[in-house]
């Protein structure tokens, strides 16, 4: 089946600075991945849509400035949660939506712990 | 997309069958339904999908009445592995844009 890495699986830093996370599609291509956030014991809550060469589409109540969303490859995106916060502490999730002929299925990644200190 | 409702937790033992019910009143009639399980700290995982009447895999089986309006996630003989949240979405699987995610169903299995 269709595989999706994130990197890192987790990540601890210093409030005030930036982190990305990097979502890859390793056996498709993928020209839209979406990125969710997941606070304990929560759903996921969709943040962004990712279209390869073309800018993110974000959620209502999503800063588009605070997590910037590059989609440069078809296999490749990323979200960088720009001057972190500790309320941005959460787990950040991203999918990669694969089309072949009769279905359009979306695999998601493992996850990436995001501790703000 | 149509919203679901689905309990918010259930308890089992195992090697006892769970049927997790969905209700998902405003389906289309392009609309599939397919439902994920999640594990703490992993991203979901799909399980299964329907149209209508019954859908079997390894996994599990889903019952979907003639309505549509609500659907039934069986789980037969759980071990405590089957212990996970249980997301029904629903939406036309080809040309869904994104997936929203319900509050899920928290299964949790007992020895």
């Amino acid at each position: 089946g269709a595989v999706v890495s994130q990197h890192p699986s987790r990540v601890i830093c210093k409030s005030g600075t930036s982190v990305k996370i990097e979502c890859r599609s390793l056996d498709f291509q993928a020209t839209t991945m979406f990125w969710y956030r997941q606070f304990p014991k929560q759903s996921l809550m969709l943040m962004a849509t990712s279209n390869e060469g073309s800018k993110a589409t974000y959620e209502q109540g999503v800063e588009k400035d605070k997590f910037l969303i590059n989609h440069a490859s078809l296999t490749l995106s990323t979200l960088t949660v720009t001057s972190a916060h500790p309320e941005d502490s959460s787990f950040y999730i991203c999918s990669a939506r694969l089309w072949t002929s009769g279905s359009d299925e979306q695999f998601f990644g493992p996850g990436t712990r995001l501790t703000v200190l | 997309l149509a919203k679901t409702t689905q309990p918010i937790s259930m308890d089992s033992y195992e090697g006892q069958e769970v049927n997790i019910t969905c209700s998902h009143n405003n389906i289309a009639t392009n609309d599939y339904i397919t439902w994920y399980q999640q594990f703490p700290s992993q991203g979901p995982r799909f399980i299964i999908q329907g149209y209508k009447t019954k859908v079997t895999n390894e996994v599990a089986s889903l019952f979907i009445p003639a309505d549509r309006k609500s659907s039934t996630l069986s789980l037969p003989r759980v071990s405590l592995s089957d212990t996970a949240v249980y997301y029904c979405l629903v939406g036309d699987p080809y040309n869904t844009d994104k997936l929203i995610f319900g509050t899920g169903t928290r299964l949790q299995v007992f020895p």
